[in-house]
Formats: C-alpha cells, sequence, structure tokens
C-alpha cells in the first residue's frame, strides 16, 4: 500500500461506545497529525506527534486519547464522545522536519456519527 | 488572532478559467499553501507559496502578495474532476499552520 490509509472509513457509535481509529503511513514520514473537520469550517488540528513523541495537544477534551507506538501508526482511541464530535476525522502524515512549512500527506479519513 | 478568509463557494462553467482569493492576518509568515479535496477524500497538496509571485503548474497556478495578506489560486481550462473544496493555509511566526475554510467549487457544464 502506498500513501496514508485510515480504518475505519465510517463508524457510527453510540455515546458510551469505545472505539478506536487506525492510520498508518508507507512514506517514510516522522510527524503524523490528527485533525476534525467539520462542515464549512477549517480543519482543526487535535495532536501532532513528532518522532513518536507528542508535540502538540490543542486542548482537545480527554474523551479522545491519541497513541503513537511508532512513527508509521497512529490511533485515536474514542470514549464518552457527544453528538458534536461528529465529523470527518484525518490523519496526515509529514516529514517532520520544518513543523507547518512541511507538506502534509492525508488519509481518506473516518466519518464519524455519534448518536 | 489569527484568520483566513475564502469564499465559501463559487460557480465555473467548464473550459473556463476561476480565481479563488485568499486573504490572510496572521503573526508572521512562513509561506502558504493550497490544497485540492475531493467530496469524501483526502486533502491533497497543490502548492506551496513563500516568496511573492505567480508560480505556474499545468492548469494550475498560485499568486503570492506577501504586503498584501493576499494569494489566489488559479485554475484554467477548468473540467467537471475540478469539481472539489480548495484549502487555503497560512504558516505562521511560530510554523504553526493556520487554515481557511476552504472554497467549494462548483464546475457546470
Amino acid at each position: 500500500e502506498t500513501g496514508v490509509t485510515q480504518t475505519p472509513r465510517h463508524l457510527v457509535m453510540g455515546m458510551t461506545n469505545k472505539k478506536s481509529l487506525k492510520c498508518e503511513q508507507h512514506l517514510g514520514h516522522n510527524a503524523m497529525y490528527w485533525y476534525k473537520q467539520s462542515a464549512k469550517k477549517p480543519l482543526e488540528l487535535m495532536f501532532v506527534y513528532n518522532f513518536k513523541e507528542q508535540t502538540e495537544n490543542n486542548s482537545v477534551p480527554s474523551r479522545f486519547s491519541p497513541e503513537c507506538p511508532n512513527s508509521s501508526h497512529l490511533f485515536l482511541h474514542l470514549h464518552t464522545l457527544q453528538p458534536e464530535d461528529s465529523a470527518l476525522y484525518l490523519c496526515a502524515s509529514s516529514q517532520g522536519t520544518s513543523g507547518g512549512a512541511d507538506t502534509q500527506y492525508f488519509g481518506p479519513g473516518t466519518r464519524l456519527t455519534v448518536l | 488572532g489569527q484568520n483566513i478568509d475564502q469564499p465559501t463557494e463559487m460557480t465555473a462553467t467548464e473550459g473556463a478559467i476561476v480565481q479563488i482569493n485568499c486573504t490572510y492576518q496572521t503573526s508572521g509568515f512562513n509561506g502558504l499553501f493550497w490544497y485540492q479535496q475531493h467530496a469524501g477524500e483526502a486533502p491533497t497538496f497543490l502548492s506551496y507559496n513563500v516568496l511573492d509571485g505567480l508560480e505556474e503548474k499545468g492548469r494550475f497556478s498560485s499568486f503570492l502578495s506577501r504586503s498584501k495578506g493576499y494569494s489566489y489560486l488559479l485554475l484554467k481550462e477548468l473540467q467537471m474532476k475540478d469539481s472539489a473544496s480548495y484549502l487555503c493555509a497560512v504558516v505562521d511566526s511560530n510554523y504553526q499552520l493556520i487554515w481557511g475554510a476552504g472554497t467549494k467549487l462548483i464546475i457546470k457544464p
């Protein structure tokens, strides 16, 4: 496989469920990102990992818990979500050498619906 | 605060030319990106401008004026497959990426 892959592509969950989103990059990059994308809003950066270390957490509620076991894999663990958390969750990766000036390569996203 | 403005939606005709504008107010500037995102798909890189001027890549060109806090993406010879959202993003002085809300481009035959 090439590029950035995400699973599942679609997820429907109740507010009491626990689920995880998975992201994998095959580009040899060192930085990985989680974004939330809601309709007609700018991309919201949630977490950044560089060389497996979390370098950014943009005041994300604790019901979202990231995990980065190595530079190729990134998870987002979800629990006790709210309906307003329904959105497209995008994973991205980059070289990790120039911060925001790196070109980011995105996965296709997970469409999450919280009932 | 930091702000990126771009039109919410634009409509153009197949074969024509369209210009998508992006204005920004950020704390410092270290470059501007344009990404394309088809519905239900990943955003994909189109261009990166850090110096003033026009950069051309096939049917797509991107222009930057740092003094005016302004960029545009120019799409020529529009094709139906160009129907997508176009995202503008600016790298600020802390190398944080500030995103606009995107412009949805609708191409009509």
